[in-house]
Protein backbone atom coordinates (compact mmCIF):
# COMPACT_ATOMS: atom_id res chain seq x y z
CA UNK A 1 0.00 0.00 0.00
CA UNK A 2 0.76 3.97 -0.79
CA UNK A 3 2.13 5.02 2.55
CA UNK A 4 1.92 9.29 2.84
CA UNK A 5 3.54 10.19 6.05
CA UNK A 6 3.17 13.44 7.57
CA UNK A 7 5.96 14.48 10.51
CA UNK A 8 3.18 15.45 13.19
CA UNK A 9 -0.22 14.81 14.09
CA UNK A 10 -0.94 17.86 16.02
CA UNK A 11 1.39 21.03 16.30
CA UNK A 12 1.18 24.13 18.22
CA UNK A 13 3.34 27.36 16.92
CA UNK A 14 3.31 31.04 17.92
CA UNK A 15 2.29 34.06 15.90
CA UNK A 16 5.48 34.78 14.26
CA UNK A 17 7.48 31.38 14.45
CA UNK A 18 8.90 29.69 11.12
CA UNK A 19 6.96 26.68 11.02
CA UNK A 20 8.11 23.26 8.77
CA UNK A 21 5.38 20.47 7.81
CA UNK A 22 6.97 17.80 6.22
CA UNK A 23 5.77 15.27 4.09
CA UNK A 24 7.56 11.60 2.69
CA UNK A 25 5.78 9.70 0.71
CA UNK A 26 6.97 5.53 -0.30
CA UNK A 27 6.02 5.29 -4.01
CA UNK A 28 7.91 6.44 -6.02
CA UNK A 29 4.95 9.09 -7.33
CA UNK A 30 6.01 12.42 -9.31
CA UNK A 31 3.45 14.45 -8.31
CA UNK A 32 2.84 15.90 -4.64
CA UNK A 33 0.35 18.03 -3.30
CA UNK A 34 -0.62 20.64 0.06
CA UNK A 35 -3.91 21.66 0.88
CA UNK A 36 -5.50 23.08 3.82
CA UNK A 37 -9.15 21.94 5.20
CA UNK A 38 -11.29 24.21 7.29
CA UNK A 39 -14.90 23.52 7.92
CA UNK A 40 -17.52 24.93 5.45
CA UNK A 41 -14.48 25.76 3.03
CA UNK A 42 -13.36 22.00 2.27
CA UNK A 43 -9.73 21.18 0.56
CA UNK A 44 -8.02 24.15 -0.85
CA UNK A 45 -4.37 23.57 -2.23
CA UNK A 46 -2.00 25.83 -1.60
CA UNK A 47 0.92 24.62 -3.71
CA UNK A 48 1.93 21.69 -5.79
CA UNK A 49 4.74 19.80 -7.06
CA UNK A 50 5.13 17.41 -10.72
CA UNK A 51 8.61 16.25 -9.91
CA UNK A 52 11.87 17.59 -8.05
CA UNK A 53 12.68 20.80 -7.56
CA UNK A 54 9.31 22.19 -8.87
CA UNK A 55 6.71 23.70 -7.53
CA UNK A 56 3.75 25.60 -8.69
CA UNK A 57 1.19 27.62 -6.54
CA UNK A 58 -2.38 26.33 -5.74
CA UNK A 59 -5.43 28.68 -5.10
CA UNK A 60 -4.15 29.84 -1.74
CA UNK A 61 -0.19 30.23 -1.69
CA UNK A 62 0.17 33.21 0.27
CA UNK A 63 1.89 33.38 3.54
CA UNK A 64 3.58 29.99 2.76
CA UNK A 65 6.34 28.17 0.30
CA UNK A 66 7.79 24.89 -0.55
CA UNK A 67 10.49 22.96 -0.90
CA UNK A 68 10.95 19.74 -2.94
CA UNK A 69 14.62 18.77 -2.65
CA UNK A 70 14.31 14.73 -3.24
CA UNK A 71 11.08 12.57 -4.95
CA UNK A 72 9.89 10.96 -1.87
CA UNK A 73 9.70 14.48 0.09
CA UNK A 74 7.76 17.53 0.09
CA UNK A 75 7.75 20.09 2.59
CA UNK A 76 5.70 23.07 3.32
CA UNK A 77 6.68 26.19 5.45
CA UNK A 78 5.31 29.08 6.92
CA UNK A 79 7.47 31.68 6.61
CA UNK A 80 5.86 33.25 10.09
CA UNK A 81 2.98 31.72 11.29
CA UNK A 82 0.08 33.58 11.87
CA UNK A 83 -3.21 33.35 13.48
CA UNK A 84 -5.38 32.42 10.38
CA UNK A 85 -3.12 29.56 9.06
CA UNK A 86 -4.42 27.51 11.91
CA UNK A 87 -5.89 24.84 9.90
CA UNK A 88 -5.85 21.18 9.17
CA UNK A 89 -2.99 20.16 6.77
CA UNK A 90 -3.18 17.50 4.86
CA UNK A 91 -0.04 16.61 2.06
CA UNK A 92 -0.94 14.12 -1.19
CA UNK A 93 0.66 12.27 -3.52
CA UNK A 94 -0.14 10.72 -7.15
CA UNK A 95 1.51 8.27 -9.97
CA UNK A 96 2.39 11.02 -13.04
CA UNK A 97 0.25 8.83 -15.63
CA UNK A 98 -3.34 8.12 -15.10
CA UNK A 99 -6.04 9.37 -13.34
CA UNK A 100 -5.50 11.92 -10.09
CA UNK A 101 -6.31 9.37 -7.65
CA UNK A 102 -4.68 10.86 -4.70
CA UNK A 103 -3.12 9.05 -1.41
CA UNK A 104 -3.51 11.41 1.59
CA UNK A 105 -1.02 11.53 4.79
CA UNK A 106 -3.28 11.33 7.88
CA UNK A 107 -3.06 15.68 8.31
CA UNK A 108 -1.41 17.48 10.47
CA UNK A 109 -3.53 19.85 12.94
CA UNK A 110 -1.94 23.11 13.52
CA UNK A 111 -2.39 25.33 16.05
CA UNK A 112 -0.82 28.64 15.70
CA UNK A 113 -1.52 31.06 19.11
CA UNK B 1 -12.16 28.43 -13.72
CA UNK B 2 -14.29 25.51 -11.59
CA UNK B 3 -17.01 25.77 -9.32
CA UNK B 4 -18.21 22.63 -7.61
CA UNK B 5 -21.67 22.42 -5.89
CA UNK B 6 -22.47 19.75 -3.50
CA UNK B 7 -25.23 19.70 -0.27
CA UNK B 8 -23.69 20.66 3.20
CA UNK B 9 -25.00 17.88 4.88
CA UNK B 10 -27.78 14.87 4.11
CA UNK B 11 -28.88 12.51 6.73
CA UNK B 12 -30.55 8.90 6.14
CA UNK B 13 -31.80 5.99 7.64
CA UNK B 14 -29.54 2.45 8.49
CA UNK B 15 -30.42 0.18 5.29
CA UNK B 16 -31.53 2.60 3.22
CA UNK B 17 -30.43 4.30 0.05
CA UNK B 18 -29.01 7.68 -0.20
CA UNK B 19 -27.87 9.95 -3.41
CA UNK B 20 -25.62 12.82 -2.94
CA UNK B 21 -25.64 15.52 -5.82
CA UNK B 22 -22.50 17.27 -7.17
CA UNK B 23 -22.92 19.74 -9.86
CA UNK B 24 -19.58 21.72 -11.79
CA UNK B 25 -19.38 24.43 -14.12
CA UNK B 26 -15.76 24.26 -15.38
CA UNK B 27 -13.63 25.29 -18.29
CA UNK B 28 -12.70 21.98 -19.54
CA UNK B 29 -13.30 18.55 -18.21
CA UNK B 30 -11.01 15.68 -17.59
CA UNK B 31 -12.88 13.31 -14.91
CA UNK B 32 -14.50 13.45 -12.10
CA UNK B 33 -14.11 11.99 -8.48
CA UNK B 34 -15.44 11.30 -5.49
CA UNK B 35 -13.15 10.54 -1.64
CA UNK B 36 -14.72 9.40 1.25
CA UNK B 37 -13.52 11.40 4.39
CA UNK B 38 -14.20 9.93 8.10
CA UNK B 39 -13.94 12.45 10.93
CA UNK B 40 -10.26 13.31 12.17
CA UNK B 41 -8.98 10.72 8.91
CA UNK B 42 -7.43 11.39 5.21
CA UNK B 43 -9.74 11.35 2.78
CA UNK B 44 -9.69 7.98 0.59
CA UNK B 45 -10.58 7.28 -2.52
CA UNK B 46 -13.86 6.17 -4.01
CA UNK B 47 -14.30 6.10 -7.75
CA UNK B 48 -13.37 7.84 -10.79
CA UNK B 49 -15.70 8.90 -13.83
CA UNK B 50 -14.56 10.47 -17.39
CA UNK B 51 -17.03 8.86 -19.52
CA UNK B 52 -20.87 9.14 -19.15
CA UNK B 53 -22.92 6.56 -17.06
CA UNK B 54 -22.84 4.44 -13.93
CA UNK B 55 -20.02 3.16 -12.62
CA UNK B 56 -21.26 0.55 -9.27
CA UNK B 57 -18.62 -0.60 -7.05
CA UNK B 58 -20.50 -2.92 -4.27
CA UNK B 59 -22.76 -0.51 -2.43
CA UNK B 60 -21.46 2.40 -3.78
CA UNK B 61 -21.95 3.56 -7.31
CA UNK B 62 -20.98 7.00 -9.32
CA UNK B 63 -23.03 8.46 -12.22
CA UNK B 64 -21.82 11.03 -14.45
CA UNK B 65 -23.85 13.25 -16.90
CA UNK B 66 -21.38 15.37 -19.04
CA UNK B 67 -23.74 17.59 -21.04
CA UNK B 68 -25.24 18.33 -17.58
CA UNK B 69 -22.40 19.07 -15.32
CA UNK B 70 -23.92 16.58 -12.59
CA UNK B 71 -22.75 13.80 -11.41
CA UNK B 72 -24.08 11.78 -7.67
CA UNK B 73 -22.50 9.20 -5.45
CA UNK B 74 -25.39 6.30 -4.61
CA UNK B 75 -25.12 4.48 -1.31
CA UNK B 76 -27.14 1.49 -0.64
CA UNK B 77 -27.80 -0.87 2.38
CA UNK B 78 -26.56 2.40 4.39
CA UNK B 79 -24.33 1.33 7.25
CA UNK B 80 -23.32 3.22 10.67
CA UNK B 81 -19.51 3.25 9.34
CA UNK B 82 -20.61 5.53 6.30
CA UNK B 83 -21.25 8.47 8.37
CA UNK B 84 -18.58 10.49 7.03
CA UNK B 85 -18.19 13.44 4.42
CA UNK B 86 -18.05 13.04 0.72
CA UNK B 87 -15.91 15.30 -1.71
CA UNK B 88 -16.53 15.69 -5.28
CA UNK B 89 -13.41 16.89 -7.16
CA UNK B 90 -12.90 17.49 -10.93
CA UNK B 91 -9.89 17.54 -13.13
CA UNK B 92 -9.56 19.82 -15.84
CA UNK B 93 -8.06 18.69 -19.48
CA UNK B 94 -4.56 20.36 -18.64
CA UNK B 95 -1.79 19.71 -15.99
CA UNK B 96 -3.56 21.23 -13.54
CA UNK B 97 -4.89 19.24 -10.04
CA UNK B 98 -8.12 18.44 -8.74
CA UNK B 99 -10.49 21.05 -7.59
CA UNK B 100 -12.40 19.89 -4.70
CA UNK B 101 -15.85 20.69 -3.64
CA UNK B 102 -16.98 21.37 -0.24
CA UNK B 103 -17.77 18.28 0.92
CA UNK B 104 -21.27 16.59 1.78
CA UNK B 105 -21.09 15.42 5.62
CA UNK B 106 -23.68 12.09 5.99
CA UNK B 107 -25.23 11.29 9.04
CA UNK B 108 -26.46 7.59 9.38
CA UNK B 109 -28.95 7.43 11.89
CA UNK B 110 -30.42 4.02 13.12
Amino acid sequence: DVKVTQSSRYLVKRTGEKVFLECVQDMDHENMFWYRQDPGLGLRLIYFSYDVKMKEKGDIPEGYSVSREKKERFSLILESASTNQTSMYLCASSPHRGPEKLFFGSGTQLSVL
Amino acid sequence: GQNIDQPTEMTATEGAIVQINCTYQTSGFNGLFWYQQHAGEAPTFLSYNVLDGLEEKGRFSSFLSRSKGYSYLLLKELQMKDSASYLCAVRDPGNTPLVFGKGTRLSVIA
